[in-house]
Protein backbone atom coordinates (compact mmCIF):
# COMPACT_ATOMS: atom_id res chain seq x y z
CA UNK A 1 0.00 0.00 0.00
CA UNK A 2 1.23 3.62 -0.89
CA UNK A 3 2.30 5.66 2.63
CA UNK A 4 3.52 9.35 2.11
CA UNK A 5 4.04 10.16 6.39
CA UNK A 6 4.99 13.84 7.04
CA UNK A 7 6.93 15.07 9.98
CA UNK A 8 6.50 16.65 12.51
CA UNK A 9 2.52 16.71 12.58
CA UNK A 10 2.43 19.94 14.14
CA UNK A 11 5.52 22.68 15.10
CA UNK A 12 4.66 26.37 16.73
CA UNK A 13 7.89 28.81 16.05
CA UNK A 14 8.38 32.39 16.32
CA UNK A 15 8.51 34.97 13.33
CA UNK A 16 11.81 35.10 11.86
CA UNK A 17 12.60 30.67 12.31
CA UNK A 18 13.82 29.13 9.82
CA UNK A 19 11.49 25.90 9.63
CA UNK A 20 12.30 22.46 7.61
CA UNK A 21 9.02 19.98 7.16
CA UNK A 22 9.87 16.58 6.58
CA UNK A 23 7.99 14.12 3.86
CA UNK A 24 8.79 10.09 3.22
CA UNK A 25 7.13 8.27 0.90
CA UNK A 26 6.65 4.53 0.06
CA UNK A 27 5.39 4.42 -3.32
CA UNK A 28 5.27 1.84 -6.72
CA UNK A 29 6.12 3.33 -9.72
CA UNK A 30 6.90 6.94 -8.06
CA UNK A 31 6.79 10.17 -10.25
CA UNK A 32 7.03 12.99 -8.66
CA UNK A 33 6.16 14.50 -4.91
CA UNK A 34 4.38 17.79 -4.91
CA UNK A 35 4.05 20.45 -1.81
CA UNK A 36 0.28 22.25 -1.28
CA UNK A 37 -0.22 25.30 1.69
CA UNK A 38 -3.61 24.69 2.93
CA UNK A 39 -4.77 27.74 5.34
CA UNK A 40 -8.54 27.96 5.40
CA UNK A 41 -10.18 26.45 2.25
CA UNK A 42 -8.21 25.01 -1.11
CA UNK A 43 -4.83 23.24 -0.87
CA UNK A 44 -2.56 25.69 -2.89
CA UNK A 45 0.28 23.95 -5.12
CA UNK A 46 3.42 24.58 -3.85
CA UNK A 47 6.24 23.31 -5.66
CA UNK A 48 6.19 19.56 -8.49
CA UNK A 49 9.82 17.61 -7.68
CA UNK A 50 10.15 15.03 -9.93
CA UNK A 51 14.26 14.73 -10.02
CA UNK A 52 16.74 14.07 -6.79
CA UNK A 53 19.16 16.95 -5.86
CA UNK A 54 17.73 19.98 -7.67
CA UNK A 55 16.29 22.59 -5.46
CA UNK A 56 12.99 24.36 -6.18
CA UNK A 57 12.67 27.62 -4.71
CA UNK A 58 10.14 30.42 -4.90
CA UNK A 59 10.87 33.49 -2.68
CA UNK A 60 11.94 32.33 1.52
CA UNK A 61 10.13 29.02 0.06
CA UNK A 62 11.99 25.77 -0.95
CA UNK A 63 12.06 22.20 -1.70
CA UNK A 64 13.98 19.01 -2.61
CA UNK A 65 13.83 15.72 -3.49
CA UNK A 66 16.08 12.65 -2.46
CA UNK A 67 14.92 9.82 -4.70
CA UNK A 68 17.56 7.35 -3.31
CA UNK A 69 16.27 8.05 0.29
CA UNK A 70 12.49 8.37 -0.70
CA UNK A 71 11.93 12.02 1.16
CA UNK A 72 11.82 15.56 0.60
CA UNK A 73 11.99 18.94 3.03
CA UNK A 74 10.16 21.91 2.77
CA UNK A 75 12.08 25.00 4.02
CA UNK A 76 10.87 28.35 4.93
CA UNK A 77 13.08 30.78 6.08
CA UNK A 78 12.22 34.09 7.86
CA UNK A 79 8.77 32.82 9.02
CA UNK A 80 6.08 35.16 9.01
CA UNK A 81 2.41 34.95 10.50
CA UNK A 82 1.18 34.39 6.77
CA UNK A 83 2.82 31.53 6.50
CA UNK A 84 0.80 29.41 9.29
CA UNK A 85 -0.89 26.84 7.08
CA UNK A 86 -1.17 23.45 6.92
CA UNK A 87 1.71 22.24 4.77
CA UNK A 88 0.39 18.93 2.57
CA UNK A 89 3.41 16.80 1.03
CA UNK A 90 1.41 14.12 -1.87
CA UNK A 91 2.96 12.17 -4.26
CA UNK A 92 2.00 11.11 -7.80
CA UNK A 93 3.04 7.60 -9.79
CA UNK A 94 3.44 6.67 -13.22
CA UNK A 95 0.39 4.60 -13.27
CA UNK A 96 -2.08 6.91 -12.03
CA UNK A 97 -2.43 10.17 -14.07
CA UNK A 98 -2.34 13.45 -12.19
CA UNK A 99 -3.87 11.48 -9.25
CA UNK A 100 -2.36 12.63 -5.93
CA UNK A 101 -1.96 10.28 -2.65
CA UNK A 102 -2.20 12.95 0.53
CA UNK A 103 0.14 12.70 3.39
CA UNK A 104 -1.34 14.29 6.87
CA UNK A 105 0.03 17.52 7.14
CA UNK A 106 1.84 19.63 9.41
CA UNK A 107 -0.03 22.35 10.79
CA UNK A 108 2.50 25.38 11.12
CA UNK A 109 1.45 27.80 13.65
CA UNK A 110 4.05 31.31 13.39
CA UNK A 111 3.42 33.74 16.65
CA UNK A 112 4.58 37.26 16.04
CA UNK B 1 -8.51 32.25 -6.81
CA UNK B 2 -7.87 28.06 -8.55
CA UNK B 3 -10.10 28.25 -10.90
CA UNK B 4 -12.11 25.88 -9.91
CA UNK B 5 -15.57 26.47 -8.39
CA UNK B 6 -17.32 24.49 -6.34
CA UNK B 7 -20.98 24.74 -5.05
CA UNK B 8 -22.38 24.68 -2.32
CA UNK B 9 -19.92 26.22 0.04
CA UNK B 10 -21.89 24.71 3.13
CA UNK B 11 -24.56 22.17 3.36
CA UNK B 12 -26.36 20.74 6.69
CA UNK B 13 -28.40 17.63 5.90
CA UNK B 14 -30.10 14.95 8.36
CA UNK B 15 -29.34 11.28 8.22
CA UNK B 16 -30.71 9.27 5.73
CA UNK B 17 -30.75 12.24 2.84
CA UNK B 18 -29.02 12.83 -0.07
CA UNK B 19 -27.25 15.38 -1.77
CA UNK B 20 -25.25 16.86 -4.85
CA UNK B 21 -22.43 18.44 -4.86
CA UNK B 22 -20.93 20.51 -7.73
CA UNK B 23 -17.48 21.58 -9.64
CA UNK B 24 -16.66 23.75 -12.15
CA UNK B 25 -12.95 23.12 -13.10
CA UNK B 26 -10.52 25.37 -14.44
CA UNK B 27 -10.87 26.55 -17.88
CA UNK B 28 -9.63 24.12 -20.14
CA UNK B 29 -8.94 21.45 -17.63
CA UNK B 30 -10.11 17.65 -18.98
CA UNK B 31 -9.69 15.48 -15.92
CA UNK B 32 -11.70 16.04 -12.85
CA UNK B 33 -10.84 14.70 -9.39
CA UNK B 34 -12.54 14.44 -6.06
CA UNK B 35 -11.25 13.96 -2.87
CA UNK B 36 -12.78 13.32 1.00
CA UNK B 37 -11.06 15.32 3.62
CA UNK B 38 -12.04 14.76 7.11
CA UNK B 39 -10.30 15.36 10.48
CA UNK B 40 -9.00 12.38 11.45
CA UNK B 41 -7.73 11.00 8.07
CA UNK B 42 -6.40 13.29 5.81
CA UNK B 43 -7.25 13.82 2.28
CA UNK B 44 -8.50 11.34 0.58
CA UNK B 45 -9.08 10.26 -3.00
CA UNK B 46 -12.89 9.39 -4.52
CA UNK B 47 -13.03 9.53 -8.14
CA UNK B 48 -11.91 10.74 -10.99
CA UNK B 49 -13.08 11.56 -14.40
CA UNK B 50 -11.63 12.88 -17.72
CA UNK B 51 -13.45 14.43 -20.85
CA UNK B 52 -16.36 12.62 -19.36
CA UNK B 53 -15.38 9.04 -18.94
CA UNK B 54 -14.45 7.63 -15.02
CA UNK B 55 -10.86 7.09 -15.07
CA UNK B 56 -9.86 5.71 -11.40
CA UNK B 57 -11.53 4.70 -8.12
CA UNK B 58 -10.29 5.56 -4.82
CA UNK B 59 -11.75 4.71 -1.58
CA UNK B 60 -15.29 6.10 -2.31
CA UNK B 61 -18.51 4.13 -0.90
CA UNK B 62 -20.96 2.27 -3.04
CA UNK B 63 -23.82 5.09 -1.59
CA UNK B 64 -21.38 7.91 -3.34
CA UNK B 65 -21.64 8.54 -7.11
CA UNK B 66 -19.99 11.20 -9.42
CA UNK B 67 -20.76 12.27 -13.36
CA UNK B 68 -18.90 14.30 -15.78
CA UNK B 69 -20.73 16.03 -17.81
CA UNK B 70 -20.34 17.21 -21.50
CA UNK B 71 -19.64 20.56 -20.51
CA UNK B 72 -16.94 19.26 -18.05
CA UNK B 73 -18.78 20.28 -14.77
CA UNK B 74 -18.96 17.13 -12.48
CA UNK B 75 -21.39 16.15 -9.62
CA UNK B 76 -20.46 13.83 -6.70
CA UNK B 77 -23.83 12.48 -5.55
CA UNK B 78 -23.80 11.02 -1.77
CA UNK B 79 -26.75 9.46 -0.68
CA UNK B 80 -28.24 7.40 2.47
CA UNK B 81 -26.03 10.13 4.56
CA UNK B 82 -24.39 9.02 7.61
CA UNK B 83 -22.54 11.01 10.31
CA UNK B 84 -19.29 9.63 9.79
CA UNK B 85 -20.08 11.15 5.84
CA UNK B 86 -19.80 15.07 7.46
CA UNK B 87 -16.43 16.35 6.06
CA UNK B 88 -14.71 18.72 3.44
CA UNK B 89 -15.26 17.59 -0.11
CA UNK B 90 -12.90 18.84 -2.54
CA UNK B 91 -12.84 18.77 -6.06
CA UNK B 92 -9.70 19.72 -7.94
CA UNK B 93 -9.10 19.75 -11.74
CA UNK B 94 -5.88 18.93 -14.19
CA UNK B 95 -5.02 19.48 -17.68
CA UNK B 96 -5.33 15.62 -18.04
CA UNK B 97 -1.81 15.60 -18.96
CA UNK B 98 1.00 13.33 -17.64
CA UNK B 99 2.28 15.11 -15.01
CA UNK B 100 0.36 17.83 -14.24
CA UNK B 101 -0.37 19.33 -11.13
CA UNK B 102 -3.74 19.65 -9.35
CA UNK B 103 -5.97 22.80 -9.10
CA UNK B 104 -8.41 22.37 -5.71
CA UNK B 105 -11.60 24.43 -5.30
CA UNK B 106 -12.48 25.79 -1.65
CA UNK B 107 -14.54 22.88 -1.02
CA UNK B 108 -18.01 22.03 -0.13
CA UNK B 109 -18.30 21.57 4.07
CA UNK B 110 -20.96 19.21 4.31
CA UNK B 111 -22.53 18.31 8.10
CA UNK B 112 -25.02 15.21 8.95
CA UNK B 113 -27.08 15.76 11.82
Amino acid sequence: EDKVVQSPLSLVVHEGDTVTLNCSYEVTNFRSLLWYKQEKKAPTFLFMLTSSGIEKKSGRLSSILDKKELFSILNITATQTGDSAIYLCAVSKETSGSRLTFGEGTQLTVNP
Amino acid sequence: DSGVTQTPKHLITATGQRVTLRCSPRSGDLSVYWYQQSLDQGLQFLIQYYNGEERAKGNILERFSAQQFPDLHSELNLSSLELGDSALYFCASSVGGENSPLHFGNGTRLTVT
